[in-house]
């Protein structure tokens, strides 16, 4: 069964400390893995997918298949990073099973 | 360009009652999605669509939940009747492409059932 686990409903940094927010997936095929990103008072939308390998607003995320782990990680986090952080998988038929969020909150 | 919309945005009804929620997807987006977060819970999905036609429903809770897209444009989604559980947050979201994993977003629509 395809599952998701984000282990951390909240996080809470100051502004300029470290961020990684955990994400543990458990899926037999390859899978393609996202985060999607829902700031105060707006949508819920795509901020990465390893599939670009991008950075993204200073996020980056690797895809271990070892661990079955997909991070989210930023260096300096800034108060406007703050939001409800939600991992995504997908088995290519973009029918995403998403975790529960981690509500990541930077104080300055 | 006009994004996903919902309406409507905060419904309030009493056990037994029936709501119809709406959707209109983007311009030109085949692909609609229903998906619905429980209180504490994560975001389930429910059910697909490509144009009109239900291409995976397999996360419909049971039979109290009819979506519809009539036309492939728009898509409602029924609740009758409505029962204490199914008080939540409704996103709908429209993709132009499979497989591309970015779908795009309405506000929801929040349900409370009392």
């Amino acid at each position: 069964a395809q599952r998701v686990t984000q282990p951390e409903k909240l996080l809470s940094v100051f502004k300029g400390a470290p961020v990684e927010l955990k994400c543990n997936y458990s899926y037999s095929g390859s899978p393609e893995l996202f985060w999607y990103v829902q700031y105060s008072r707006q949508r819920l939308q795509l901020l990465l997918r390893h599939i670009s390998r991008e950075s993204i607003k200073g996020f980056t995320a690797d895809l271990n298949k070892g661990e079955t782990s997909f991070h989210l990680k930023k260096p300096f986090a800034q108060e406007e990073d703050s939001a409800m952080y939600y991992c995504a998988l997908s088995n290519g038929f973009q029918k995403l099973v998403f975790g529960t969020g981690t509500r990541l909150l930077v104080s300055p | 360009e006009a994004g996903v919309t919902q309406f409507p945005s905060h419904s309030v009804i009493e056990k037994g009652q029936t709501v119809t929620l709406r959707c209109d997807p983007i311009s030109g987006h085949d692909n609609l999605y229903w998906y619905r977060r429980v209180m504490g819970k994560e975001i389930k999905f429910l059910l697909h669509f490509v144009k009109e036609s239900k291409q995976d429903e397999s996360g419909m809770p049971n039979n109290r939940f009819l979506a519809e897209r009539t036309g492939g444009t728009y898509s409602t989604l029924k609740v009758q009747p409505a029962e204490l559980e199914d008080s939540g947050v409704y996103f709908c979201a429209s993709s132009q492409r499979q497989g591309t994993g970015e779908l795009f977003f309405g506000e929801g629509s929040r349900l409370t059932v009392l």
